[in-house]
């Protein structure tokens, strides 16, 4: 099985931080990487897909980057609607998601 | 528009069975694979089980294969969830997924709003 996981487990940071989140692949998985948004009793939103496509009607200042084990997140330039939690998930075999990471107001 | 609404969950002894539905609208259903997600209050998500378009092929969590079944009726368009010997470690919120793409392991771009089921004597 493919485990994910990410770092760090909670973010604190303020409107207007460049946020970047890490997620790592304990075997290789192209660049067969998903990420979403959860905000507290809503269902995930995708964000990027396959490493760093961005979704349709996704804020460009969410991107992504990455291959093989090891994926980033950025937050170019974090705003109220951003804080929520991040998951990051791998499709190449099965699917596995990361443990989430927390994104709060500091 | 796209939608995907779950429903069937409740409350459950330990040992029972519960049948999850989760009726799809505004896409041609009958062409995508269907997932369900759960996630245990306060935790992470977990992927569970997986159905091919056409329902010839399925994939299970370990954690639950043997005791949960996916099934899909594409002329209803509707993807189940059939749950026996459930434990108390299967309350979640479960959710269903849509393949973002056709015919090919992709991520999922529409979710419900989720149902709750709850195993507890």
């Amino acid at each position: 099985d493919i485990q994910m996981t990410q770092s760090p487990s909670t973010l604190s940071a303020s409107v207007g931080d460049r946020v970047t989140i890490t997620c790592r692949a304990s075997q290789s998985i192209s660049t067969w990487l998903a990420w979403y948004q959860q905000k507290p009793g809503k269902a995930p939103n995708l964000l990027i897909y396959k490493a760093s496509s961005l979704e349709s009607g996704v804020p460009s200042r969410f991107s992504g980057s990455g291959s093989g084990t090891e994926f980033t997140l950025t937050i170019s330039s974090l705003q109220p609607d951003d804080f929520a939690t991040y998951y990051c998930q791998q499709y190449n075999t099965y699917w596995t998601f990361g443990q989430g990471t927390k994104v709060e107001i500091k | 528009q796209v939608q995907l609404v779950e429903s069937g969950g409740g409350v459950v002894q330990p040992g029972g069975s519960l049948r999850l539905s989760c009726a799809a609208s505004g896409f041609t259903f009958g062409s995508y694979g269907m997932h369900w997600v759960r996630q245990a209050p306060g935790k992470g998500l977990e992927w569970v089980a997986f159905t091919r378009y056409d329902g010839s092929n399925k994939d299970y969590a370990d954690s639950v294969k043997g005791r949960f079944t996916i099934s899909r009726d594409n002329s209803k368009s509707t993807l189940y969830l059939q749950m026996t010997y459930l434990r108390t470690e299967d309350t979640a919120l479960y959710y269903c997924a849509k393949d973002q793409v056709v015919g090919a392991s992709t991520a999922f771009d529409i979710w419900g709003q989720g149902t709750m089921v709850t195993v507890s004597s």
